[in-house]
């Protein structure tokens, strides 16, 4: 069964700093997901990870992919207030023929001024 | 509007009533899930539906039930309502690649 989990959980920073966000999952999983949650919304889909390597890039996030260490980080460069959200990976677990997600716990970040 | 929609997006409720939520979208999509978010847990799943024969238990389906009554629509049901079933509660879709599209949420509060 995967299991995928998320440090740190909690992430105070300045603006204009830099940091990663990890993503550990148990098992062979085909595919990780990244979404942003803000307060009270719904969740948004931000990276779709396909393969090993894979590195997808939307203005100051950047996400990767290692299948062999089981990771996937969300890095963060120059922080602003507006990246303020919760972060959340998701790996894909196949069963039954059908794909579905299974998510961490997520990461609550802060971007102080 | 949105692609995915939830109703009610709020409610309150008692211990012991059944109460549905309602999700339908318009995103064309075969595949539907209901999740659960509480604080500090992540998202859990409820129940999924990959079509509209096809129904299957996620990892907290105890208490809960579903229904799919078309292609657009997945219902969720709490038949005896209990207090620690106050979440915010999430519907999705998804194509073949997995991807979800997330509906606005519905809070439930059970007193």
């Amino acid at each position: 069964e995967l299991k995928v989990e998320q440090n740190p959980l909690f992430l105070s920073m300045q603006e204009g700093k830099n940091y990663t966000i990890y993503c550990n999952y148990s098992t062979t999983s085909d595919r990780l997901y990244w979404y942003r949650q803000d307060p009270g919304k719904s969740l948004e889909s931000l990276f779709v990870l396909l393969s090993n390597g894979a590195v997808k890039q939307e203005g100051r996030l950047m996400a990767s992919l290692d299948t062999k260490a089981r990771l996937s980080t969300l890095h963060i460069t120059a922080a602003v207030h507006d990246l303020s959200a919760t972060y959340f990976c998701a790996g894909g677990q196949v069963q039954g023929g059908s794909e579905k997600l299974v998510f961490g716990k997520g990461t609550k970040l802060t971007v102080n001024p | 509007d949105a692609d995915v929609t939830q109703t009610p997006r709020n409610r309150i409720t008692k211990t012991g009533k059944r109460i549905m939520l309602e999700c339908s979208q318009t995103k064309g999509h075969d595949r539907m899930y209901w999740y659960r978010q509480d604080p500090g847990l992540g998202l859990r799943l409820i129940y999924y539906s990959f079509d509209v024969k096809d129904i299957n238990k996620g990892e907290i389906s105890d208490g809960y039930s579903v229904s799919r009554q078309a292609q657009a629509k997945f219902s969720l049901s709490l038949e005896s309502a209990i207090p620690n079933q106050t979440a915010l509660y999430f519907c999705a879709t998804s194509s073949s690649d997995g991807e979800l599209f997330f509906g606005e949420g519905s809070r439930l509060t059970v007193l």
